[in-house]
């Protein structure tokens, strides 16, 4: 398997604009997160799904911010409107249906917003 | 709630000598427990986990983690540092019971000098 992919690698955008940030999780994992990383704030979770259901979207910043799951193959994290302060690397993990087991990280996606 | 501290937000030894990273958790039962690897520019992987049975588990590059209830700690340690470990590390908890909300600890970077 390829692991966990994500795409774009790097986004750069004007404020105001929507960003989409897309994830593929690994086959047979049936639980996606997502993360939001910063220097100030750390590794944060924003989202995750169980099943392609949201479980906890506790830690989604504002209303700007939202995720969908269609199916068990692709996730999105969409921003709009954009700001400076969405600055950050995101993260995408899945992990399988398992407990105990580990969460496998995608490589990020460097979100600039200027 | 669970929730997770890491002693030292910047760790920094010299080649050869012991590495000592500290992780405390606070979980109404014992959780389960990680501790993962961040390259510059990548994702976390993982290193080791504790989910049930022997105490004392080992990892990859060397490292091992004991699991303390009564201290309700999760130190990672390596007893002899290389220059290619220099990187971040992150504590993690996951629930035993209940969800499969993972929650990481903000991280601590280890400095390896020559």
């Amino acid at each position: 398997d390829a692991g966990v992919i994500q795409s774009p690698r790097h986004e750069v955008t004007e404020m105001g604009q929507e960003v989409t940030l897309r994830c593929k999780p690994i086959s047979g994992h049936n639980s996606l997160f997502w993360y939001r990383q910063t220097m100030m704030r750390g590794l944060e979770l924003l989202i995750y799904f169980n099943n392609n259901v949201p479980i906890d979207d506790s830690g989604m910043p504002e209303d700007r911010f939202s995720a969908k799951m269609p199916n068990a193959s692709f996730s999105t994290l969409k921003i709009q409107p954009s700001e400076p302060r969405d600055s950050a690397v995101y993260f995408c993990a899945s992990s399988s249906p398992s407990r105990g087991t580990e969460a496998f990280f995608g490589q990020g996606t460097r979100l600039t917003v200027v | 709630a669970q929730s997770v501290t890491q002693l030292g937000s910047h760790v920094s030894v010299s080649e050869g000598a012991l590495v000592l990273l500290r992780c405390n958790y606070s979980s109404s039962v014992p959780p389960y427990l990680f501790w993962y690897v961040q390259y510059p520019n990548q994702g976390l992987q993982l290193l080791l986990k504790y989910t049930t049975g022997a105490t004392l588990v080992k990892g990859i590059n060397g490292f091992e983690a004991e699991f303390k209830k009564s201290e309700t700690s999760f130190h990672l340690t390596k007893p002899s540092a290389h220059m290619s470990d220099a990187a971040e590390y992150f504590c993690a908890v996951s629930p035993s019971t209940g969800g499969f909300k993972t929650i990481f600890g903000a991280g601590t970077r280890l400095f390896v000098k020559a």
